[in-house]
């Protein structure tokens, strides 16, 4: 059983649609990640909260709002997404301190029409 | 910035060796290793601590070359469920900004 539960596993929406991504751990973790991936590439990092506060965008489009509600919960909002958007979204989550390694959820498959 | 693996794709027989290096620009502090099947999410192998620890896993191993900021994932008499993608992943430390290498799609036939 993975620890780091996503929903839904797979999500198709038109570019006008909102939608959001859930992701939710109970390993006590207080850092939490969201990644994008693209096939055949590595996973390519978007935000992470740590102790729920967001400590990196990396340069992330508007069209992606992260929030973390409590320590659990990480979600990302998507609005008026473009078709490059669709993609593998992995969740990951880890304990704030270096050389912890991530634990990731089983994504979410996304595809943008 | 991104860490460079290598190589970029094998394929064995069952029963043969490889080895996967990651190379990083930047200081390495620890370097962790995942395995990632077709579909699914990466699943974490090891971790490497500065210091050239080596850590084992079944017949997998790995070590740290803290000089040349290198790390190397040893597979042993391969077995056909070793294959999928295998990332090193490390983060700038103090940041949380967890990077992954570049990849290298491993294939054991049987």
């Amino acid at each position: 059983d993975t620890e780091v539960t996503q929903t839904p596993k797979h999500l198709v929406m038109g570019m006008t649609n909102k939608k959001s991504l859930k992701c939710e751990q109970h390993m006590g973790h207080r850092a939490m990640y969201w990644y994008k991936q693209k096939a055949k590439k590595p996973p390519e990092l978007m935000f992470v909260y740590s102790y729920e506060k967001l400590s990196i965008n990396e340069s992330v489009p508007s069209r992606f709002s992260p929030e973390c509600p409590n320590s659990s919960l990480l979600n990302l909002h998507l609005h008026a997404l473009q078709p490059e958007d669709s993609a593998l979204y992995l969740c990951a989550s880890s304990q704030p301190s270096t050389g912890s390694p991530l634990h990731f959820g089983n994504g979410t498959r996304l595809t943008v029409t | 910035q991104q860490p460079v693996q290598s190589p970029q794709a094998v394929i064995l027989r069952e029963g043969e060796d490889a080895v996967i290096n990651c190379s990083s620009s930047k200081a390495l502090y620890s370097v962790h290793w995942y395995r990632q099947k077709h579909g699914e999410a990466p699943v974490f192998l090891m971790i490497l601590l500065k210091g050239g620890e080596q850590k084992g896993h079944d017949k997998i191993s790995a070590s740290f070359n803290e000089k040349k900021q290198q790390s190397s994932l040893y597979l042993t008499a391969s077995q056909l469920s070793y294959s999928g993608t295998y990332f090193c992943g490390t983060e700038t430390s103090g940041t949380y900004k967890y990077i992954f290498g570049t990849g290298t799609r491993l294939k054991v036939l049987a």
